[in-house]
């Protein structure tokens, strides 16, 4: 199956510092990539739909100025978290879009950010 | 606008016990239906997928899945739970016919116990 990476896994950072996370599409090539944002027994909430060469669409909430994207190629996708606060500690996962079905998402394993 | 409810939060199951979990979907027409599994701490596998034909449909680790029109249900099933199953499992779904955002339920944890 399709293998998705992000990296970092887990990030501890200083509040108003900036973070980024990157997310690759290992053995495939991904014209569209999600971000999404998982707070604890809770279920996955779509921040953002990437698609390469073109601004991200972001959804209904989600600060675009805080949280910015960029999808430079067809395998590598970042977010970047900009002057954090502890209220953005998360588990931030990215999913790929194969282009082969066109409609399933493989997940990377998500980051774990802790804003202190 | 679609959307997917899990019922069972929290299910727990004996080891070789036959386990199902349910899954509940509203949209206009036969939408995508997935299954995901999350173990701690990482992120989604799929488990398996329907998008059309064949309503009952065959995925990784033992799981299959049958897509019941006439109830708006995609349940989860394998006849045989081994304890490294214990994980989180999320249903979704996205319109058909081009693509679209993909909605999660909201999850059911799965505890197996020997």
């Amino acid at each position: 199956g399709a293998v998705v990476s992000q990296h970092p896994s887990w990030v501890i950072c200083k509040s108003g510092t900036s973070v980024k996370i990157e997310c690759r599409s290992l053995d495939f090539q991904a014209t569209t990539m999600f971000w999404y944002r998982q707070f604890p027994k809770q279920s996955l909430m779509l921040m953002a739909t990437s698609n390469e060469g073109s601004k991200a669409t972001y959804e209904q909430g989600v600060e675009k100025d805080k949280f910015l994207i960029n999808h430079a190629s067809l395998t590598l996708s970042t977010l970047t978290v900009t002057s954090a606060h502890p209220e953005d500690s998360s588990f931030y996962i990215c999913s790929a879009r194969e282009g082969q079905d066109g409609e399933t998402q493989y997940f990377g394993p998500g980051t774990r950010l802790l804003v202190l | 606008a679609q959307s997917v409810t899990q019922p069972d939060i929290h299910i727990t199951v004996s080891e070789g016990a036959s386990l199902e979990l349910r899954c509940n979907y509203s949209y206009g027409a036969t939408p995508y239906l997935f299954w995901y599994v999350q173990s701690p701490g990482q992120g989604l596998q799929l488990l398996l997928k329907y998008f059309s034909g064949d309503t009952l449909v065959q995925g990784i680790k033992g799981f299959e899945a049958e897509f019941k029109r006439s109830q708006s249900s995609f349940n989860l099933r394998k006849p045989s739970v081994h304890w490294s199953d214990a994980a989180e499992y999320f249903c979704a779904v996205a319109p058909s016919g081009g693509y679209q955002k993909v909605t999660f339920g909201t999850g059911t944890k799965l505890q197996v116990i020997p």
